[in-house]
């Protein structure tokens, strides 16, 4: 089965906690991406990746972190450094060859109890 | 800082009509154009892309780009209800400044076909 998949779909946090989100991709893509979605929001770039051992910024950075040892994987972590980490987060793959079309993985949800 | 502007809606059609949503891009440099759609809980799905001026069709849905004015469309014929959804604009910025691996995403409309 092919894709990106996306681990867990659904997370629970206490207030303090760091959190890890996995993604993984057989799609053989270049770049990987993390993005936030809040309710009737828009997305929101956290960190990107082009290639293995180098990642970007995005927009809203703060209290996140990332790596990306394989190629295959780009697991982002949620610190409690992050206000409001309350969100809908959705990684994405792609790759310059298809102009820079990105596919996303089904998700997370993760909720701060 | 580069933007792409969306009504947020909601479109509100009756089914079989054609549904039209647009998008205005900022950068003039922008090299490719995209349309997701996203139902409610769900990640966005690719429903097509464009990266020339004019008309491009696939199925029911067609996009429509005009650099000049900085303007992308997606219509859709003979709307279904199974058509409700947010729906997404995404750009592919210019191939100057480093940044071509990241696209920048509208708000999304929601389109909401009536039975």
């Amino acid at each position: 089965d092919g894709g990106i998949t996306q681990s867990p779909k659904y997370l629970f946090r206490k207030e303090g906690q760091n959190v890890t989100l996995s993604c993984e991709q057989n799609l053989n893509h270049d770049a990987m991406y993390w993005y936030r979605q809040d309710p009737g929001q828009g997305l929101r770039l956290i960190y990107y990746s082009q290639i293995v051992n180098d990642f970007q910024k995005g927009d809203i950075a703060e209290g996140y972190s990332v790596s990306r040892e394989k190629k295959e994987s780009f697991p982002l972590t949620v610190t409690s450094a992050q206000k409001n980490p309350t969100a809908f987060y959705l990684c994405a793959t792609g790759t310059l060859d298809s102009g820079n079309t990105i596919y996303f993985g089904e998700g997370s949800w993760l909720t701060v109890v | 800082q580069k933007e792409v502007e969306q009504n947020s809606g909601p479109l509100s059609v009756p089914e079989g009509a054609i549904a039209s949503l647009n998008c205005t891009y900022s950068d003039r440099g922008s090299q490719s154009f995209f349309w997701y759609r996203q139902y409610s809980g769900k990640s966005p799905e690719l429903i097509m892309f464009i990266y020339s001026n004019g008309d491009k069709e696939d199925g029911r849905f067609t996009a429509q780009l005009n650099k000049a004015s900085q303007y992308v469309s997606l219509l859709i014929r003979d709307s279904q209800p199974s058509d409700s959804a947010t729906y997404l604009c995404a750009v592919n910025p210019s191939l100057s400044g480093g940044s071509n691996y990241k696209l920048t995403f509208g708000k999304g409309t929601l389109l909401t076909v009536n039975p």
